[in-house]
């Protein structure tokens, strides 16, 4: 059974990067098509970005320019960071996999991470 | 980008009503849409995906139906466990955007 978990700082101050790291077990990262998804407080879901094919990514335009998502093969892990982040980054972020079999949803997530961006 | 609007944005109903939930997308995406139930502090749960797929292990009241701009997910007879939120999303190219969710409450 595939099972992910994200970990990383539950708390980021201003302007500072944002980085969260996804452990994949029970299968390998290098097929499918890794997520991340942040949903603020209370709020709807965002889609933020994912990689695939050990190094293609495709990034939601308007979180574009401070995001980056990376793949670490050996340690079946995958991360994302956020630069430059302000409230409006506050959320519970999700790993989750894509898989084209299920044309591209998302049928494994993590339980969600809570981060809040506070000085 | 793609946008979901789904409707309506909440709903009361007994145990053991219909309920259908829509989601219209602002240009078609054939049958690449996806519904997600999500229960408070929960990841969210694949349970449909190709529109009308039903995903492993998920009940077989729930059911999609529509392509193009236009979807429907119902729930033939609403159990206990039903009550959440719904949300669907669309995976036809990125972003992967999704509606901004019906919460199914208790009458």
């Amino acid at each position: 059974q595939v099972q992910l978990q994200e970990s990383g700082p539950g708390l980021v101050k201003p302007s500072e990067t944002l980085s969260l790291t996804c452990t994949v077990s029970g299968g390998s990262i290098s097929y499918y098509y890794w997520s991340w998804i942040r949903q603020p407080p209370g709020q709807g879901l965002e889609w933020i970005g994912y990689i695939y094919n050990i190094g293609s990514t495709n990034y939601n335009p308007s979180l574009k320019s401070r995001v980056s998502i990376s793949v670490d093969t050996s340690k079946n892990q995958f991360s994302l960071n956020v630069s430059s982040v302000t409230a409006a980054d506050t959320a519970v972020y999700y790993c989750a996999r894509a898989d084209s079999s299920t044309w591209y949803s998302s049928d494994y997530w993590g339980r969600g991470t809570l981060v809040t961006v506070s000085s | 980008d793609i946008q979901m609007t789904q409707s309506p944005s909440s709903l009361s109903a007994f145990v053991g009503d219909r309920v259908t939930i829509t989601c219209r997308a602002s240009q078609s995406i054939s049958s690449y849409l996806n519904w997600y139930q999500q229960k408070p502090g929960k990841a969210p749960k694949l349970l449909i995906y190709a529109a009308s797929s039903l995903q492993s292990g998920v009940p077989s009241r729930f059911s999609g139906s529509g392509s193009g701009t236009d979807f429907t997910l119902t729930i033939s007879s609403l159990q206990p466990e039903d009550f959440a939120t719904y949300f669907c999303q669309h995976s036809y190219r990125a972003p992967y955007t999704f509606g901004q969710g019906t919460k199914v409450e208790i009458k």
